[in-house]
């Protein structure tokens, strides 16, 4: 059984970093490529950026690139995004996903990332 | 453009039939996903590609596409169909792409 299990709630200053971490398991990790979509309070699902571990090739939306890094280990199949320059904007829940052949078929639980000062 | 638009809301009454629309250009070149998202829980496939259901996801949900719209319909709706419904697509890099979601009130 596939299961994507994140790291917990954040709360960070403004201008700071997070990471948070995806453990994947119950899958073959080199398979599939893997994504990170957020979503602000009362708001939609928002892509974030993406990453197949096979080709170690990542690339990430618009509003985020360059604030954002996603890289994977493959010795625990783990993927991380770390994010930096945080604001306020920037409160949200972020989820892992596993992209299939398009569609995302495994999501993480979610982690709170709280930005305040 | 890359955008896909849903409806915002729609409701139904139980038992009755609920279709779900999404609208976009790359619906033209990709298969429309949708997701199913109920308060405080990730969101969950329900319906992917050429109308596949994952394991577990009733046969009530069905999707079809024609054009630049992708439909989602639930034959059927029952009390814990409600929730926000996603599309979602890839957009002209390749890179997902969702609709901004649609709630589902069943009455």
């Amino acid at each position: 059984q596939v299961q994507l299990v994140q790291s917990g709630a954040e709360v960070k200053k403004p201008g700071s970093s997070v990471k948070v971490s995806c453990k994947a398991s119950g899958g073959t990790f080199n398979s599939y490529g893997f994504h990170w979509v957020r979503q602000a309070p009362g708001q939609g699902l928002e892509w974030m950026g993406g990453i197949i571990p096979k080709f170690e090739t990542s690339n990430y939306a618009q509003k985020v690139e360059g604030r954002v890094t996603i890289t994977t280990d493959e010795s625990t199949s783990t993927v991380y995004m770390e994010m930096n320059s945080l604001t306020s904007d920037d409160t949200a829940v972020y989820y892992c996903a596993r992209d299939r052949d398009g569609d995302l078929d495994y999501w993480g639980q979610g982690t709170l990332v709280i930005v305040s000062s | 453009s890359s955008e896909l638009t849903q409806d915002p809301a729609v409701s139904v009454a139980l038992g009755q039939t609920v279709r779900f629309t999404c609208q976009g250009d790359s619906l033209r070149t990709y298969y429309a996903n949708w997701y199913r998202q109920k308060p405080g829980q990730a969101p969950v496939l329900v319906v992917y590609g050429d109308n596949n259901r994952p394991s577990g996801i009733p046969d009530r949900f069905s999707a079809s596409s024609s054009g630049n719209t992708a439909s989602l319909t639930v034959t059927g709706a029952q009390a814990e169909d409600e929730a926000d419904y996603y599309c979602n697509s890839r957009d002209s890099s390749g890179n997902p792409l969702f609709g901004g979601g649609t709630k589902l009130t069943v009455l």
